[in-house]
């Protein structure tokens, strides 16, 4: 059984870039078969996807916030990350990584989330 | 982008009763890509539904989903003390991918 496990700073600083990586275990980023992306939930909001990349590198991103993101993969580590540069107070959020079936655009598994909080 | 609208906001219902939430979206979901997700609070969401209408691995069969085109209907058949949280609708047939804003189930 895949998990999937979310790690990075609590606190940003407004301008700053919040940096988040996300460890799969129970299964390989690199036997294919899926994508690997992020998923963020404001306050008390709704869900917003991020992104998502595949083992080979290939990525997509949300159009609202693909000039300030990046994601990336590490097969060595089995992990993949999250960059957001030039973060304000609205990208205060719960971050969470799940993993996608490359057949169907839906996520299937999901860390537990974690709070990122932007605020000098 | 495609805007998904849930409704109601909060639904009011008793244990064994039947559930009935929607999804309308604000065009066309090609190839009835639409999916449906649970949240307990303090926990990420569940994949309950995807393709509109097949259930997730583990997902017991009193969900259902129903639906094309614009309209998409997610039904709970008897509904059991632990289904009395948040449900959300998600559109994958185009970028960026978009959820609803979700519908709150209550216990009347």
């Amino acid at each position: 059984q895949v998990e999937l496990q979310e790690s990075g700073p609590g606190l940003v600083k407004p301008s700053q870039t919040l940096s988040l990586t996300c460890t799969v275990s129970g299964d390989s980023i690199s036997s294919g078969g899926y994508y690997w992306g992020w998923i963020r939930q404001h306050p008390g909001k709704g869900l917003e996807w991020v992104a998502h990349i595949y083992y080979t590198g290939s990525t997509n991103y949300n159009p609202s916030l693909k000039s300030r993101v990046a994601i990336s993969v590490d097969t060595s580590q089995n992990q993949f990350s999250l960059r957001l540069t030039s973060v304000t107070p609205a990208d205060t959020a719960v971050y969470y990584c799940a993993r996608l079936p490359i057949t169907y655009i839906v996520f299937d598994s999901w860390g537990q989330g974690t709070l990122v909080t932007v605020s000098s | 982008e495609i805007v998904l609208t849930q409704s109601p906001g909060t639904l009011s219902l008793s244990p064994g009763e039947r559930a009935t939430l929607s999804c309308r979206a604000s065009q066309s979901v090609s190839s009835r890509s639409l999916a449906w997700y649970q949240q307990k609070p303090g926990q990420a969401p569940r994949l309950l539904m995807y393709g509109a209408s097949s259930r997730a691995t583990g997902i017991p069969d009193r969900f259902s989903g129903s639906g094309s085109g614009t309209d998409f209907t997610l039904t709970i058949s008897r509904l059991e003390p632990e289904d009395f949280v948040v449900y959300y609708c998600q559109q994958y047939g185009s970028s960026p991918y978009t959820f609803g804003q979700g519908t709150k189930l209550e216990v009347k």
